[in-house]
């Protein structure tokens, strides 16, 4: 079946640091790939998508490239702020196994301290 | 900016009894969804709904949950005889079409049982 996993978490990083959060995933097909974020108190939002291999999904300074020879979809911040801090989801949708439900990783919690 | 809600934001239950969480999803899509988390866990997806009628369920989706659209604008997850381990944060989530294109969430209904 479909499945991704992300880096464990939590991440803590300095205001202005590089951010990279591990995705990888398993699929039959050829799936969409998602991040989305989670911020407190609030719903899951999407953040950015990629359709197809070597599509970059970017957003709000973050970027993501769907690596099919990897089955990876790493998602990368050159310079964090404090707003940043949330709980970030990888995830992934197969049409032709698995309709149009999302599967997710684990979640990253990342806080961004000043 | 249009919006899925979800109510209530928490609710508790004792063990056995009927629970039902509502949603409203936005108002021009067609795609309605639910997903659960229990704490510490991945997102995992329950069920979506299209055309009045469901459209995929996983297993996790057995025989004491249903959805409903009982009206134009509301959407709800009926667990008939609550368990412990159905304590979870639950979410709704609506889409546009079904495939490729943002699914947009609600806040959850975190689900206590006790």
């Amino acid at each position: 079946g479909n499945s991704v996993t992300q880096m464990e978490g939590p991440v803590t990083l300095s205001e202005e640091a590089f951010l990279t959060i591990n995705c990888t995933y398993t699929a039959t097909g050829y799936p969409s790939l998602f991040w989305y974020v989670q911020y407190p108190g609030e719903g899951l939002q999407l953040l950015l998508k990629a359709t197809k291999a070597d599509d970059k999904g970017s957003n709000k300074g973050f970027e993501a490239t769907y690596r099919k020879e990897t089955t990876s979809f790493h998602l990368e911040k050159g310079s964090v702020q404090v707003s940043d801090s949330a709980v970030y989801f990888c995830a992934l949708s197969a049409k032709e196994t698995s309709g149009s439900r999302l599967t997710f990783g684990e979640g990253t919690q990342l806080t961004v301290n000043p | 900016e249009p919006e899925v809600t979800q109510t209530p934001s928490h609710q508790v239950t004792q063990m056995g009894q009927e629970v039902i969480l509502r949603c409203v999803p936005i108002s021009n899509h067609l795609y309605f969804y639910w997903y659960r988390q229990i704490l510490g866990q991945k997102v995992e997806f329950l069920v979506s709904f299209y055309n009045n009628e469901i459209s995929e369920k996983s297993e996790i989706f057995d025989d004491q949950f249903s959805v409903e659209r009982p009206d134009g604008s509301n959407f709800t997850l009926k667990i008939r005889s609550t368990k412990l381990e159905d304590s979870a944060m639950y979410f709704c989530a609506s889409s546009e079409y079904r495939m490729n294109t943002e699914a947009f969430f609600g806040q959850g209904t975190r689900l206590t049982v006790v």
